[in-house]
């Protein structure tokens, strides 16, 4: 059964804190992508990768990093947590051409405080 | 203005009921899907559509490239398929979302 696993499924940290968030497929996905979800925005994309050390932001890209050395994982960095990054993270991962279905992991709800 | 517009943005129905969900795009895409969010927060795939018209089991989704219009349809609803139904589209490589539609069957 095919899998993108996200490392945690609830997180507190403190504001200022160095967070990482950590997704793996085990798909051979050349596509990864973070999204946060917050109530009444949808799903928002923040970066997404499509090769290893390739990466791309998206629509919310402002105090986040990401990094992707292997094809199989690609982490979210938070360098100083703050308040209004408090939300629900979620990884997908695609191929980069055909089959364009997504596969999302089951997402992490992180709380800064 | 969004790419991606979803009707409703709430749907409460009886069980049995037919239900239709509306998805309208202002993009070109190359791709459409249909995801299922279920409370706690997992998505799945439902459907990935380029063109026409798929089923699976009660899940019907269709596609209008003209009028950029996709429906997904779910027939014999059951307090199970009560979740987020959201539409996503590819364009590119960017990907539009909508803000999904809160489905609840109740018994």
């Amino acid at each position: 059964d095919v899998k993108v696993t996200q490392s945690s499924r609830y997180l507190v940290k403190r504001t200022g804190e160095k967070v990482f968030l950590e997704c793996v497929q085990d798909m051979d996905h050349e596509n990864m992508f973070w999204y946060r979800q917050d109530p009444g925005l949808g799903l928002r994309l923040i970066y997404f990768s499509y090769d290893v050390k390739m990466k791309e932001k998206g629509d919310i890209p402002e105090g986040y990093s990401v990094s992707r050395e292997k094809k199989e994982r690609f982490s979210l960095i938070l360098e100083s947590a703050s308040t209004n990054q408090t939300s629900m993270y979620l990884c997908a991962s695609s191929f980069l051409t055909g089959g364009y279905g997504y596969t999302f992991g089951s997402g992490t709800r992180l709380t800064v405080v | 203005k969004n790419e991606v517009e979803q009707s409703p943005q709430n749907l409460t129905a009886q069980e049995g009921e037919f239900i239709t969900i509306n998805c309208s795009y202002s993009v070109g895409i190359s791709a459409l899907h249909w995801l299922q969010q279920h409370p706690g927060g997992g998505i799945v795939s439902l459907f990935m559509l380029s063109s026409g018209k798929k089923k699976h089991g009660r899940l019907i989704a269709t596609i209008n490239i003209q009028e950029k219009h996709s429906s997904l349809h779910i027939t014999a609803s059951h307090p199970r398929d009560s979740a987020v139904y959201i539409c996503a589209v590819r364009s590119g490589n960017q990907f539009y979302f909508g803000t999904g539609t809160s489905l609840t069957v109740i018994p």
